[in-house]
């Protein structure tokens, strides 16, 4: 089964860093982009960007350029998605999601990982 | 950047079809594909590449793409369509993917 399975919640204060964790199975996770989705409570989905885990290629979104950053393990088929100092404004779901083919549809995502930002 | 506009909200009754638009200019010329979104969950894709479904999603879910609109079209809609839908597009200028805001289907 082909899936993507997310790290758990997480409780941070302003200024802290973290990074979230997104792990494959059941494909090749080298040949296939992971994106990253944002959504923030009550709001719609925002493309944050994507990653090529066989080579560690990224396109981010404008809005989140220099935001967060993203990487890759594919020793361990795993995608991150890290902040260096949390603002409240980053309290959102994040969800990891995976298209078949380039620039195509998110068929598979993940469970999400929340992520709350307060002091 | 390319912006993809969806009404807020859609009512229908069960039985009835359910059409959800995605504006956006020039979609025509674009692959769009949609995504529902229960209360709690992860999105789940329902039609890709304007018409077509991933397996498990039922025949009532079809889409279609005309110029500057994209329609989702729901027929004979049940109490378990009731769900958040998105539209999405990529974005060839900018190189990225875009969503539309979503649409609040409830079922009445």
């Amino acid at each position: 089964e082909v899936q993507l399975v997310q790290s758990g919640a997480q409780v941070k204060k302003p200024g802290e860093s973290l990074k979230i964790s997104c792990k494959g199975s059941g494909y090749i996770f080298n040949n296939h982009w992971i994106g990253w989705v944002r959504q923030m409570p009550g709001k719609g989905l925002e493309w944050m960007g994507m990653i090529y885990p066989g080579d560690s290629d990224t396109r981010y979104s404008p809005s989140f350029q220099g935001q967060v950053t993203m990487s890759a393990d594919k020793s361990i088929s795993t995608a991150y998605l890290q902040w260096s100092s949390l603002k409240a404004s980053d309290t959102a779901m994040y969800y990891c999601a995976r298209p078949e083919v380039n620039k195509g549809p998110f068929d598979i995502w993940g469970q999400g990982t929340m992520v709350i930002v307060s002091s | 950047s390319y912006v993809l506009t969806q009404p807020p909200s859609v009512s229908v009754a069960p039985g009835e079809t359910a059409r959800i638009t995605c504006g956006g200019n020039y979609i025509g010329t674009k692959s769009v594909h949609w995504y529902q979104q229960k209360p709690g969950q992860a999105p789940v894709l329902v039609v890709y590449y304007g018409s077509d479904r991933p397996s498990g999603i039922p025949e009532r879910f079809s889409g279609s793409n005309s110029v500057n609109t994209a329609t989702l079209t729901i027929s004979r809609v049940e109490a378990g369509d009731e769900a958040d839908y998105y539209c999405q597009v990529w974005d060839g200028s900018s190189d990225q993917g875009v969503f539309g805001g979503g649409t609040k289907l409830t079922v009445l």
